[in-house]
């Protein structure tokens, strides 16, 4: 059962466009939603994460938007850069703390 | 410490061979968490540690797979008699629980296992 569903699985874009990547959950019993970013033969790294109760975070040019009531949220990378290629994992924590859970990633490539 | 270390980067084995991963967590968090990843696929749950107490397991974690922290410090994650599917990335992770909040966790750059 997945329990964080992420979509496109991928996504194209130019150079300085703003892709979007949409991330829903079922189970209320999350209060952490972290997104990674992770290259070829890396381990994912932390990009920027949002807690339950603020419905928007902006780090540089990654905004989170989170839609508590229709169990959503979504990541947009501004001015996107071919640096910015890369595959995108949302994820889920639980309460406990004891467990994240994945999306099944998107691949984004920022075309010069 | 500059985060979580993981050794060795890759491995590669014959099916049925024995083989062990370590984690060294940052060096303040108190749990520890193992993931793995296949190709074209987001991390999986493992198990996860706080201090030296394994306290959650998933059901993919087999009975070949067994994991420590002794000392509540590094770990190691052993898959005895490899399989094929046991190939994959696997990852460690670690944050720090205090006063009942959760930080953020931090991966490790992965054992790639490839089982031959």
């Amino acid at each position: 059962q997945q329990q964080v569903k992420q979509s496109p699985q991928s996504l194209i874009v130019q150079k300085g466009g703003i892709p979007i990547i949409n991330c829903a959950y079922e189970n209320t019993a999350f209060d952490y939603f972290p997104w990674y970013q992770q290259f070829p033969g890396k381990g994912p790294a932390l990009l920027i994460a949002i807690r339950p109760d603020v419905s928007e975070k902006k780090e540089g040019r990654f905004t989170i938007s989170f839609n508590k009531s229709a169990k959503q949220f979504s990541l947009h990378i501004m001015d996107s850069q071919p640096g910015d290629s890369a595959t995108y994992f949302c994820a889920a924590r639980s309460t406990t703390g004891n467990q994240f859970y994945f999306g099944t990633g998107t691949s984004l490539t920022v075309i010069p | 410490d500059t985060g979580v270390s993981q050794d060795p980067r890759h491995k590669i084995t014959k099916r049925g061979q024995n083989v062990t991963f370590r984690c060294d967590p940052i060096s303040e968090h108190n749990r520890l968490y193992w993931y793995r990843q296949t190709l074209g696929q987001g991390p999986e749950f493992l198990t996860y540690f706080q201090n030296e107490a394994q306290l959650e397991k998933s059901r993919l974690l087999s009975d070949r797979f067994s994991a420590e922290r002794p000392k509540g410090s590094f770990s190691t994650l052993e898959i005895q008699r490899t399989e094929q599917g046991d190939s994959a990335m696997y990852l460690c992770a670690s944050s720090q629980r205090d006063r009942g909040q959760n930080t953020e966790a931090f991966f490790g750059q992965g054992t790639r296992l490839t089982v031959v």
